[in-house]
Formats: C-alpha cells, sequence, structure tokens
C-alpha cells in the first residue's frame, strides 16, 4: 500500500499565531514530499517541493519565510505556517512520492486551515 | 512549463446518463503522465487513473473510461450510466518525467441529480 496521513484534519487559530502541520508516508520512505494549497472552489495550487535532508524548493510568489518546511526524514514533512492572517485559510494538502518511476504521488487527506 | 485545462467549470446531469470530462494539456516532454483524481465534499484526492505519453490506448473501469489522444493534447473522461454518488469535482493532472511536481486542471464540478 501506499498510504499518505496528514494532522490534524482541521485547525482553527487566531491570526498572528503559527500553526504546523504534518505529512506522513505511513508504508513508504518518499525521498520528495508536495505541498498543495486549495482555496475554495479552486483548484490544487503547488507550494513547495519538499527534498529529505535539503531545503525546500518554493513555488514562484509563495513565501518562503510565511511557509516554513522541514523534511527531516523519509517519512515525515511539516508545512509551518507562520504568524497565519485569515487571507491564510485553506485547505493544504501533501503528498509524496514513491518511487522514481511513474511520476506516482499519493495524497494525503488535507488539513483544512481556518484562521479567525 | 506543462499546463492542464479542463474547460467546463460545471456539469449537471441527470441519473443514468453518460457524462464526459473534457482535459487538455500542453507539455514539451516527450515523457510524461496524465492522471484523473475524484474529490468528493470531504476533500480527500481520489486517485481514478494514471495514463503515461506511451501509452495510447484507451482504458475502460466500469461505468469509468479515458480516451487518450495524443493528436489533440486530450484526455477525456467519460462516466457511464452516471450516479449519484459520482457527484464530485474532478480534476486532470499532468506530471513531466523531468520535474517530479504535478499540475492540475481547474476541475469539472459534476452533479448527478436523481
Amino acid at each position: 500500500g501506499a498510504v499518505v496521513s496528514q494532522h490534524p484534519s482541521r485547525v482553527i487559530c487566531k491570526s498572528g499565531t503559527s500553526v504546523k502541520i504534518e505529512c506522513r508516508s505511513l508504508d513508504f520512505q518518499a525521498t520528495t514530499m508536495f505541498w498543495y494549497r486549495q482555496f475554495p472552489k479552486q483548484s490544487l495550487m503547488l507550494m513547495a517541493t519538499s527534498n529529505e535532508g535539503s531545503k525546500a524548493t518554493y513555488e514562484q510568489g509563495v513565501e518562503k519565510d510565511k511557509f516554513l518546511i522541514n523534511h527531516a526524514s523519509l517519512t515525515l514533512s511539516t508545512l509551518t505556517v507562520t504568524s497565519a492572517h485569515p487571507e491564510d485559510s485553506s485547505f493544504y494538502i501533501c503528498s509524496a512520492r514513491k518511487g522514481l518511476v511513474l511520476n506516482e504521488q499519493f495524497f494525503g487527506p488535507g488539513t483544512r486551515l481556518t484562521v479567525l | 512549463a506543462q499546463k492542464v485545462t479542463q474547460a467546463q467549470t460545471e456539469i449537471s446531469v441527470v441519473e443514468k446518463e453518460d457524462v464526459t470530462l473534457d482535459c487538455v494539456y500542453e507539455t514539451r516532454d516527450t515523457t510524461y503522465y496524465l492522471f484523473w483524481y475524484k474529490q468528493p465534499p470531504s476533500g480527500e484526492l481520489v486517485f481514478l487513473i494514471r495514463r503515461n505519453s506511451f501509452d495510447e490506448q484507451n482504458e475502460i473501469s466500469g461505468r469509468y473510461s479515458w480516451n487518450f489522444q495524443k493528436s489533440t493534447s486530450s484526455f477525456n473522461f467519460t462516466i457511464t450510466a452516471s450516479q449519484v454518488v459520482d457527484s464530485a469535482v474532478y480534476f486532470c493532472a499532468l506530471s513531466e518525467a523531468q520535474n517530479n511536481d504535478m499540475r492540475f486542471g481547474a476541475g469539472t464540478r459534476l452533479t448527478v441529480k436523481p
């Protein structure tokens, strides 16, 4: 199997606080993980690519100081939204790449962040 | 850079009707992968199919079928005899072999009415 989990599934926080979202590959090792953001009724937009043991690569327009990504092990990547504001409210989805063939990614169930 | 276009924003059909969701893509890579995902209201993406650029065979899986045509850069998805449970947002996506990332189309919201 290839299962990816995310924690928490939902989080509500006050403006100005930081929120950490975890993404875990439960039954495989993932050298590469991806973070996507999805605003209501919109598509998934890639935020960053995270490689184990190295700095994440951010897409244009994504603030790396605001969205801190750490991929400390082959099964865990974390996304920290620092000093969150209401406009950061979104659905955050991670995925993990399994193997080098087929460009196969397995998606987590998503985390719904609401910033008050 | 790769690009995926799903021109149909919303489609509404009555149960048992057939429905086709269109997907057109752009890429300069000769090796690439196309995907379809279903996103129900819960938000979790459900993988439906992956097709690589060298395999133009159409595929059928139960009520689902896919038509891949490189000549028109299209990868259309048909649901036969639609059911209410098919109501969801469907995304087409493209991943090039040269890079890891996946680009999604805007999605098509399908509503199947009883």
